[in-house]
């Protein structure tokens, strides 16, 4: 099975302090994405990442940055926290398949839950 | 732009009764769509998927059916489980769209008591 390792599940830190939420997929996946999810919102878009140091903005990238050094290593940037970023963090990747990419499948990681004080 | 909204929760049902948690989306051309379920303390898994209308995803007992002309894909089981207390997330991507364009619903939580 495919796997996708968020290495905090848990993390919480001050305003102001630069936050580093790591993924890590371990199936040669192209495509690797950083939500957000709300209560009542859903899962927003933070951002994409179609291969190694390529990245595009999602809905709501204010306040974060990426990095993509390697193809199976995402990481998100919090560079200063503040408590409106409270949230829990999803990361996921998936396979490029071509023609019908619209139904690309999504694997996810098991959320890191981030609180700002 | 493309729009998902699921009815809003939470659902609360006994064991062995029936579930519907309602999906429509506005998109243009044929989009593919999905139910993504999330269970306590873990992340979003595929539930099931259709990729064309009137094709119907199945899987553990659930069912959902691309309609075309409802603009629906509405979830059901016939008989629910505690097991299946979670929350799920209804979700559509355009057919030949970047895997970034995948829009999801607000999610409907789900608890099912014994």
């Amino acid at each position: 099975d495919v796997k996708v390792t968020q290495s905090s599940r848990y993390l919480v830190k001050r305003t102001g302090e630069k936050v580093f939420l790591e993924c890590v997929q371990d199936m040669d996946h192209e495509n690797m994405f950083w939500y957000r999810q709300d209560p009542g919102l859903g899962l927003r878009l933070i951002y994409f990442s179609y291969d190694v140091k390529m990245k595009e903005k999602g809905d709501i990238p204010e306040g974060y940055s990426v990095s993509r050094e390697k193809k199976e290593r995402f990481s998100l940037i919090l560079e200063s926290a503040s408590t409106n970023q409270t949230s829990m963090y999803l990361c996921a990747s998936s396979f490029v398949t071509g023609a019908h990419s619209g139904a690309n499948v999504l694997t996810f990681g098991a959320g890191s839950r981030l609180t700002v004080l | 732009g493309d729009s998902v909204t699921q009815m809003e929760g939470p659902v609360t049902l006994s064991e062995e009764a029936f579930l519907t948690i309602n999906c429509t989306y506005t998109a243009t051309g044929y989009p593919s769509l999905f139910w993504y379920v999330q269970y306590p303390g873990e992340g979003l898994q595929l539930l099931l998927k259709a990729t064309k209308a009137d094709d119907k995803g199945s899987n553990k007992g659930f069912e959902a059916t691309y309609r075309k002309e409802t603009t629906s894909f509405h979830l059901e089981k016939g008989s629910v489980q505690v097991s299946d207390s979670a929350v799920y997330f209804c979700a559509l991507n355009p057919r030949s769209g970047s895997a970034r364009q995948l829009t999801f619903g607000s999610g409907t939580q789900l608890t099912v008591l014994p």
